[in-house]
């Protein structure tokens, strides 16, 4: 069964520092998000990418934040500048053809934290 | 976005069937109501959506009431893999099909 692939699973880094979350979505598929998730909280739409370009962003994807598609298969979560705050479950998520209402695919999760 | 109100726990019996309600009074005409579920320490997976019918497939059944503002998700056999936080979302809006999820309803399996 096809899944969505992220690495690393777990990242420590010191605050301040710059950390790029990789995801390899499904081939062939067109749509794709990152989520993230607080311990003990829900989880959090960041970013939807569509064509090459961010179709969506939340309040929480400042200017901090940036997404890449670099190859046509990886698919990458950047923060500039960590701050603790940033601690938590990074999920990317990736959708089919045609239609914005098909299943989405979730990754395993990159667990971040912030020093 | 719709609100959505789902019950924050539910306990089953193993192999016993569950339902999960969602209330959804809010939801406009063209948003299809999604369920995720999330087990733990795992990212969220697909269970099943529809749109005004009820929907079946080999993990679970939707019922959708005929105004849509409320539905149920059915587990027909619970098993302690079903233990998970089970989410019921409308959308995905507009193209981009961006999930928004609530608290969700923890389901208790018990042996």
């Amino acid at each position: 069964e096809p899944e969505v692939t992220q690495t690393p699973s777990h990242q420590v880094t010191q605050m301040g520092q710059e950390v790029i979350l990789r995801c390899v979505p499904i081939s062939n598929h067109l749509y794709f998000y990152w989520y993230r998730q607080i311990l003990g909280q829900k989880v959090e739409f960041l970013v939807s990418f569509y064509n090459n370009e961010i179709s969506e962003k939340s309040e929480i994807f400042d200017d901090q934040f940036s997404v890449e598609r670099p190859d046509g298969s990886n698919f990458t979560l950047k923060i500039r500048s960590t701050k603790l705050e940033d601690s938590a479950m990074y999920f990317c998520a990736s959708r089919g053809r045609g239609n914005a209402n098909t299943e989405a695919f979730f990754g395993q999760g990159t667990r971040l934290t912030v020093v | 976005d719709a609100k959505t109100t789902q019950p924050n726990s539910m306990e089953s019996n193993e192999e016993e069937p569950v339902h999960l309600p969602c209330n959804h009074s809010t939801i406009s005409g063209t948003d299809y109501i999604h369920w995720y579920r999330q087990l733990p320490s795992q990212g969220p997976e697909y269970v099943i959506h529809g749109l005004t019918s009820n929907v079946n497939n080999r993990m679970a059944s939707l019922a959708i009431a005929e105004d849509r503002k409320s539905s149920t998700l059915i587990l027909h056999r619970a098993t302690l893999r079903d233990a998970a936080v089970y989410y019921c979302i409308p959308g995905g809006r507009g193209n981009t099909g961006k999930l928004i999820f609530g608290q969700g309803t923890t389901l208790q399996v018990k042996p």
